[in-house]
């Protein structure tokens, strides 16, 4: 099967300029997810979707962080403006179901690194 | 809030060499998995444990869940410099449904 597909790999912008990811995930899963990695650190959940509804955005700064899943399957995060300190990598991560995580493992794709200069 | 600590940050060993990593953590958690990943690379799942004091294999990893569901450890046996990369630990949320990571490992193994 295809594994969760990001885009851009890579993203150089100034802060206070606005920047858009894209993530489609694996066919078939309900569950999406986007995840914060700052370097040195573990992934942070920023907003979980069961197809396209929110679960938990509990963690998204939603004063300059947006994001939406409108059909249920492809996925947009989009920051505006930018600060130096979103520098970061930007994971997505679907799973089959929003059921316990336990037997339903989540996949990711390989993020987009965020640079704000 | 749950949060897990991972150690040591840094572990930098020789090819052949056996290592253990540490997960811990002051709350309770329903299960811990366990994530490697590479450079320019998302994570990949290891090993899900469930149960208080499970153990689990997975060729020369070994894999245990505290019997308190509040900390696990990593061993690796005759490490090869394949096995270098980020080990992340992770935990289901309260709800069950996503999952909170620790600061991670880094190993480097050299020949």
């Amino acid at each position: 099967e295809a594994g969760v597909a990001q885009s851009p790999r890579y993203k150089i912008i100034e802060k206070r300029q606005s920047v858009a990811f894209w993530c489609n995930p694996i066919s078939g899963h309900a569950t999406l997810y986007w995840y914060q990695q700052i370097l040195g650190q573990g992934p942070k959940l920023l907003i979980q979707f069961q197809n396209n509804g929110v679960v938990d955005d509990s963690q998204l700064p939603k004063d300059r962080f947006s994001a939406e899943r409108l059909k249920g399957v492809d996925s947009t995060l989009k920051i505006q403006p930018a600060k130096l300190e979103d520098s970061a990598v930007y994971l997505c991560a679907s799973s089959p179901t929003g059921q316990q995580i336990y037997n339903s493992p989540l996949h990711f794709g390989n993020g987009t690194r965020l640079t704000v200069t | 809030t749950q949060l897990l600590k991972q150690s040591p940050q840094f572990l930098s060993i020789q090819e052949g060499e056996n290592l253990t990593v540490y997960c811990n953590s002051s709350s309770v958690f329903s299960s811990l998995q366990w994530y490697r990943q590479e450079p320019g690379e998302g994570p990949v799942l290891l090993v899900t444990v469930v149960t208080g004091g499970e153990v689990k294999k997975l060729k020369r990893l070994t894999f245990q869940f505290g019997d308190a569901r509040k900390d696990s450890s990593l061993h690796i046996t005759a490490a090869q410099t394949g096995d270098t990369g980020l080990y992340l630990c992770a935990g289901a949320n309260q709800a069950g449904t996503a999952l909170i990571f620790g600061k991670g490992t880094t190993l480097s193994v050299s020949s």
